[in-house]
This record gives structure tokens, sequence and C-alpha cells, in this order.
């Protein structure tokens, strides 16, 4: 059974950078499209990108200038950063397996604040 | 890229039949089959209930049905229960390898 576990500090201060990890177990990387898909409290969700296994990466426009995500495969695990941080992005970050098809596996979400 | 366009509530009675639509453009929705849908209960995770716009992972009720017609797709749920009570969100693959949620709907077991 494939598990994901988000991992990071749950409060950053504003203009920070925020940064969490996905530890994914029971399963192997190669093939799949490793996502963070945030969600505000009491909105809806919002994707934010995703590596490959390969390494390629792609992110929406929205967020692109302030967005990475890379993936350690040594580790099975894969990581967001998002630089100069603001009110707006205090959500929970979930982390998921994606294929083309959609997301089939979802981390339980980590809430992050950012507020000093 | 815009959202995808959900009803934001829809409501039936146990043993009913529900729909939400998913309204989306030529470039997402109408242009590829790869549209999921999402069950979520409050404080969890979102679950995959239908994927490429019409399969049914194993582990989901019959009940859950796709469907999907020119830009706009469709989840349906039959024969209503308590535990169906949740916010449902649609995702299509929007080519780039981009991909785009709806704002999501609450469905209400009345």
């Amino acid at each position: 059974q494939v598990q994901l576990q988000e991992s990071g500090p749950g409060l950053v201060k504003p203009s920070e950078t925020l940064s969490l990890t996905c530890k994914v177990s029971g399963g192997s990387m190669p093939t799949y499209y490793w996502t963070w898909i945030r969600q505000p409290p009491g909105k809806g969700l919002e994707w934010i990108g995703y590596v490959f296994h390969n390494g390629n990466t792609n992110s929406n426009a929205s967020l692109k200038s302030r967005v990475t995500i890379s993936l350690d495969t040594s580790r099975s695990e894969f990581s967001l950063r998002l630089t100069s941080a603001s009110a707006a992005d205090t959500a929970v970050y979930y982390c998921a397996r994606g294929r083309m098809m959609g997301f089939d596996y979802w981390g339980q979400g980590s809430l992050v604040t950012v507020s000093s | 890229q815009s959202a995808l366009t959900q009803p934001a509530s829809v409501s039936g009675s146990p043993g009913e039949s529900v729909a939400i639509s998913c309204a989306g453009t030529s470039s997402d929705v109408g242009a590829y089959d790869r549209v999921s849908w999402y069950q979520q209960h409050p404080g969890e995770a979102p679950q995959l209930v239908i994927y490429e716009a019409t399969k049914r992972p194993s582990r989901v009720s019959n009940r859950f049905s796709g469907s999907k017609s020119g830009n706009t797709a469709s989840l349906s749920i039959s024969g209503l229960r308590a535990e169906d009570e949740a916010d449902y969100y649609c995702c299509a693959y929007a080519g780039d390898y981009i991909w785009v949620f709806g704002g999501g709907t609450k469905l209400t077991v009345l």
C-alpha cells in the first residue's frame, strides 16, 4: 500500500521560505508525477506543481516564480519550497502521487500558517 | 489557467440521485478525457472516486459514476447515503503538463 506523509514547519514568517517534504513508502517512484496541492482554510484545492521521476518539473503559472519542487529518489522523498511567503500562502499542503488520469494517493495534509 | 466551474452546493434525500457538473473549456475538459473527481470529508484528505472521466477505482462504490459531454463533465451519485455527504472536486488535465481543479461542490444529504 502506497503511503505519503508530509513534514515541515507549521509556522512560517512572512517573506520567509515555506519548505515541506513528502516521504513516500510502499511503492516505487518512477513513472509518476509527484505533486503538491494546497487548500486554504475553507476554500478549494489548488494544484501547485509536480516533479517527475526523471527530475522534470512544472508548476502553476501563478506560483511559478516562487516554487521549487525537487526529488530525492534515494530517500524516496520529494520537496516543496515556496519563497517570499505571505498570508495568502496559509493552507493545508497535500502531497500526492499523480498520473495522467489523476491523483490516486494523497498524504494526510500539513497545515502551514504564514504569520509573524 | 482558470479554475473549472462547479455549483457551490447540491442536495438530495437518502436513496435519491444527484449530479454535480464541472464546466471547463475546449483546452481542458473538452480536450482530454483526463477528468478526475475527488471526495473530501471534513478534516480529511481528498480521495479519488472517478478517473479518466468515467472510470471508477475498484474500492469505490458503483453508486458513483462519471460522464463527459463537450466541455462539461459530471459526477453522479445514486442511492444517496449519509456517508456521501462531503465536498466534491473535479480536476482536469489542461495540456502542457498542467492540471486545474474546480472550485468544489458541497453535497448535503437531507
